[in-house]
């Protein structure tokens, strides 16, 4: 069975980053495709980007590109994801999930809360 | 705006049947029977209910049930229990750039 256990929330200014970590057990880690989902407070789901760790590639959503970096360790069986530049609208819940077949997702973390505030 | 579209709300009465639409493109939906469906009760991530556009993961109840047509996916819930109610989010493969979209969700309300 995959767990996938997130880091705790973080309240972060404006203009700062921010890394979220999703730890994954269960499995074969490095076969795994991790993708990162978002959701804004009483809004839908956003997929961000994946990272692929036994190829070490990773894809970013054209509307996060330059601003998210998804990476993984493999010796900690961890994923990250580090998003810049934050700014208010990037309050929401950050998902981890596993994703099969470049399009759909089995296991999700537990989700991490971000608030972004002055 | 999502990339797919999804009536805001649905509703039925216990043991009825309701079905979700999500309206695609041809880049997205048309073009691929990528489909899959995530249930979400509030404060709780997502859960997998449909892939593939109609397979069900184990432990998901036959209940569910998911088709295509064109550029539209469908979900149905048979049988209505309370325990339905919650957001349904359909999502799909749009190709090796856009690669992963979602609709905008459905809260159904079982009266």
């Amino acid at each position: 069975q995959v767990q996938l256990v997130q880091s705790g929330a973080e309240v972060k200014k404006p203009g700062s980053s921010v890394k979220v970590s999703c730890k994954a057990s269960g499995g074969t880690f490095s076969s795994y495709t991790i993708s990162w989902v978002r959701q804004a407070p009483g809004q839908g789901l956003e997929w961000m980007g994946r990272i692929i760790p036994i190829l070490g590639i990773a894809n970013y959503a054209q509307k996060f590109q330059g601003r998210v970096t998804i990476t993984a360790d493999k010796s900690t069986s961890t994923a990250y994801m580090e998003l810049s530049s934050l700014r208010s609208e990037d309050t929401a819940v950050y998902y981890c999930a596993r994703e099969v077949d470049l399009y759909y997702f089995d296991y999700w973390g537990q989700g991490t809360l971000v608030t972004v505030s002055s | 705006q999502s990339a797919l579209t999804q009536p805001a709300s649905v509703s039925g009465s216990p043991g009825q049947s309701i079905t979700i639409s999500c309206t695609g493109t041809s880049s997205d939906v048309g073009s691929y029977n990528l489909v899959s469906w995530y249930q979400q009760h509030p404060g709780k991530a997502p859960k997998l209910m449909i892939y593939e556009g109609s397979k069900r993961p184990s432990g998901v109840s036959n209940r569910f049930s998911g088709s295509k047509s064109g550029n539209t996916a469908s979900l149905t819930i048979s049988g209505l229990q309370a325990e339905d109610e919650a957001d349904y989010y359909c999502c799909s493969y749009a190709g090796s750039s856009t690669y992963v979209v979602f609709g905008g969700g459905t809260k159904l309300t079982v009266l």
